[in-house]
């Protein structure tokens, strides 16, 4: 079975642009996690997506925002960047019940956001 | 919100030496306890979870963890390291509600195992 995939894997921006990030789970998965990684902050959680629907939410501000379309597929946008935004963003997927089974989340190689 | 603390943000011990890393957490309900790995170069992986039952879980390659529910603890134990276990370790929790929910994972800041051969 492929893993998780997510493009691009790097990506550059300036302040105040918006960018969009795209993840694909391992096929069957029907949860998909979104986390940012820092070095300061470490990795935090964002959201959720289980069949279509954001079921969790970390404490991040309204400009973190993502979807997922009917293959499980997700993606999160993030609009007027911030230079704090540069990270590594890190999607993960989970078969069945997702995050409130206790399932395993298999995470993908990353994003690198670099804000300028 | 949950928090978890890992206590040593670097070790470095010699092939052979035994190892435990710890981890305590702050939520006081029901909890998914986890342990990630992330090798040099590699994704973040699982190494072991508790979900209910049994509190001392095996995983991969030898790693073992003991949840200590009275503690808030969930120690990753493993009896003889190789050069090669050589990682990042993430302790993650996530809390389990009663209506059937869960939070997002919450991670440690992460320890940096370094095994000399």
């Amino acid at each position: 079975k492929a893993g998780v995939t997510q493009t691009p894997r790097y990506l550059i921006k300036t302040r105040g642009q918006q960018v969009t990030l795209s993840c694909s789970p391992i096929s069957g998965h029907r949860s998909v996690s979104w986390y940012q990684q820092t070095p300061g902050q470490g990795l935090q959680f964002l959201f959720e997506y289980f069949s279509e629907t954001q079921r969790n939410k970390g404490n991040f501000p309204g400009r973190f925002s993502g979807r997922q379309f009917s293959n499980s597929r997700s993606e999160m946008n993030v609009s007027t960047l911030e230079l704090g935004d540069s990270a590594l963003y890190l999607c993960a997927s989970s078969p069945a019940r997702g995050l409130a089974g206790g399932d395993e989340q298999f995470f993908g190689p990353g994003t690198r956001l670099t804000v300028l | 919100a949950q928090s978890v603390s890992q206590h040593n943000h670097h070790v470095i011990l010699s092939e052979a030496a035994s190892l435990e890393l710890g981890c305590n957490y702050s939520y006081g309900g029901t909890v998914n306890l986890f342990w990630y790995v992330q090798y040099p170069g590699q994704h973040l992986q699982l190494l072991l979870k508790y979900f209910s039952g049994d509190p001392l879980v095996k995983g991969i390659k030898g790693f073992e963890a003991e949840f200590i529910k009275s503690k808030f603890s969930f120690n990753l134990r493993k009896p003889s390291v190789q050069w090669s276990d050589t990682a990042e370790y993430f302790c993650a929790v996530n809390a389990q509600y009663s209506g059937g929910g869960a939070d997002g994972l919450t991670f440690g800041k992460g320890t940096h195992l370094i095994i000399q051969p």
